[in-house]
């Protein structure tokens, strides 16, 4: 079975722009996570997506948005970047049903984005 | 809330030391327990789990295993080789956790010098 996949894999903006970051889960999972890493504050949850519906949200501001097509790929999307976005951006699928005892997220490879 | 508390690194050892990483947590109820690690450059890898109380991960030679009774989770190897320089994070998945995504610990980087 093929991993998650993220593209691009690297980025680099300019404050006041917008980006967009793409993650294609392992055939079968139907839910989509976001984290972000930094240095400073570690790994820190976006939101999560289960079939086509944002079922999670962590605490970031309303730039950053997401959705969730038919076929469980996803993108972000972060506007009016700022210096503070440069991160590591990693995305996690599951099979979304919740069961702690069969549930685990695999993660992608991250697109690192730079904001000068 | 939930949360999860690692050891601070950086931990260095030579190659062929053994290896602990101290993990605790604290949840409601019995959550699931992971370690995942991460090579410089790359995302992040399940190395190993475990879903209940008593229960052992294994993958690669690392160990962990769930005890409900201390509520650790701690990461032991008994020969590192300098390829497993890495961070390492544990993580818990909330057994009741509706909606409520994986809790990270702030990660342990490991360096293996020859």
């Amino acid at each position: 079975k093929a991993g998650v996949t993220q593209t691009p894999r690297y980025l680099i903006k300019t404050r006041g722009q917008q980006v967009t970051l793409s993650c294609s889960p392992i055939s079968g999972h139907r839910s989509v996570s976001w984290y972000q890493q930094t240095p400073g504050q570690g790994l820190q949850f976006l939101f999560e997506y289960f079939s086509e519906t944002q079922r999670n949200k962590g605490n970031f501001p309303g730039r950053f948005s997401g959705r969730q097509f038919s076929n469980s790929r996803s993108e972000m999307n972060v506007s009016t970047l700022e210096l503070g976005d440069s991160a590591l951006y990693l995305c996690a699928s599951s099979s979304g049903l919740m069961d702690a005892s069969t549930d685990t997220q695999y993660f992608g490879p991250g697109t690192r984005l730079t904001v000068l | 809330g939930d949360s999860v508390t690692q050891m601070e690194g950086p931990v260095t050892l030579s190659e062929e030391a053994f290896l602990t990483i101290n993990c605790t947590y604290t949840a409601t109820g019995y959550p699931s327990l992971f370690w995942y690690v991460q090579y410089p450059g790359e995302g992040l890898q399940l190395l190993l789990k475990a879903t209940k109380a008593d229960d052992k991960g294994s993958n690669k030679g690392f160990e962990a295993t769930y005890r409900k009774e201390t509520t650790s989770f701690h990461l032991e190897k008994g020969s590192v080789q300098v390829s497993d320089s890495a961070v390492y994070f544990c993580a818990l998945f909330p057994r009741n956790s509706g909606n409520t995504p994986l809790v990270f610990g702030k990660g342990t980087r490991l360096s293996v010098i020859a």
